[in-house]
């Protein structure tokens, strides 16, 4: 597609349920990534993606998060038993996966703003 | 591990005053550089950047130098204007690696 898309963009849900945030990159781009921005909060990187595996995970603040990518191309954030602290904007974003002449470049989706009551 | 410090918020200006938000970073070797903006209730966009030693990036009237022998990427703009009132994010990046970003200084332009 022409951006970064994600899916849903609200998304209100009970304490204690499952989430999955959907993430649609740029056609073409290998490197796949995932932040999260609490309120009043800077970026906080989740994990990221070359292809379909996983090079680093290192930002999955718990094992009640996880994400797959499948097909090189579309990628799920699963968050399970959510929790209030969990409420936050979850930001995609993708890019070649390789140097271009200006460099690397990175194409953020609007978000997922997640609210968990 | 990388890491960048952004000088804290919230900035306050009028009008056409000049704008300076400082960047300094934490790398091995030499990252690439980034400003991102995020307007009131939009997503994150690319502002500029600069990928080696002494380039200059610029968009909007917005200017940062990449300074290695200061480790630093201050953002400025000669006369800011109400529509610059944003969230303004330093990072950077090494590689097809994951940008690492400062934690923001949110600018609101009086007019």
């Amino acid at each position: 597609g022409a951006g970064v898309s994600q899916s849903p963009s609200n998304k209100v849900t009970e304490k204690g349920k499952d989430v999955e945030l959907r993430c649609d990159p740029i056609s073409g781009h290998t490197a796949l990534y995932w932040y999260r921005q609490s309120l009043g909060q800077g970026l906080e990187f989740l994990i990221y993606f070359q292809g379909n595996s996983a090079p680093d995970k290192s930002g999955l603040p718990s094992d009640r998060f996880s994400a797959e990518r499948t097909g090189g191309s579309v990628s799920t954030l699963t968050i399970q038993r959510t929790q209030q602290e969990d409420s936050a904007v979850y930001l995609c974003a993708s890019s070649p996966g390789f140097a271009t002449r200006g460099g690397y470049g990175y194409t953020f989706g609007s978000g997922t703003r997640l609210t968990v009551v | 591990g990388n890491s960048v410090t952004q000088m804290e918020g919230p900035v306050t200006l009028s009008e056409e005053a000049f704008l300076t938000i400082n960047c300094t970073y934490t790398a091995t070797g030499y990252p690439s550089l980034f400003w991102y903006v995020q307007y009131p209730g939009e997503g994150l966009q690319l502002l500029l950047k600069a990928t080696k030693a002494d380039d200059k990036g610029s968009n909007k009237g917005f200017e940062a130098t990449y300074r290695k022998e200061t480790t630093s990427f201050h953002l400025e703009k000669g006369s800011v204007q109400v529509s610059d009132s944003a969230v303004y994010f330093c990072a950077l990046s090494q590689g097809a690696q994951k940008l690492v970003f400062g934690q923001g200084t949110r600018l609101t332009i009086n007019p």
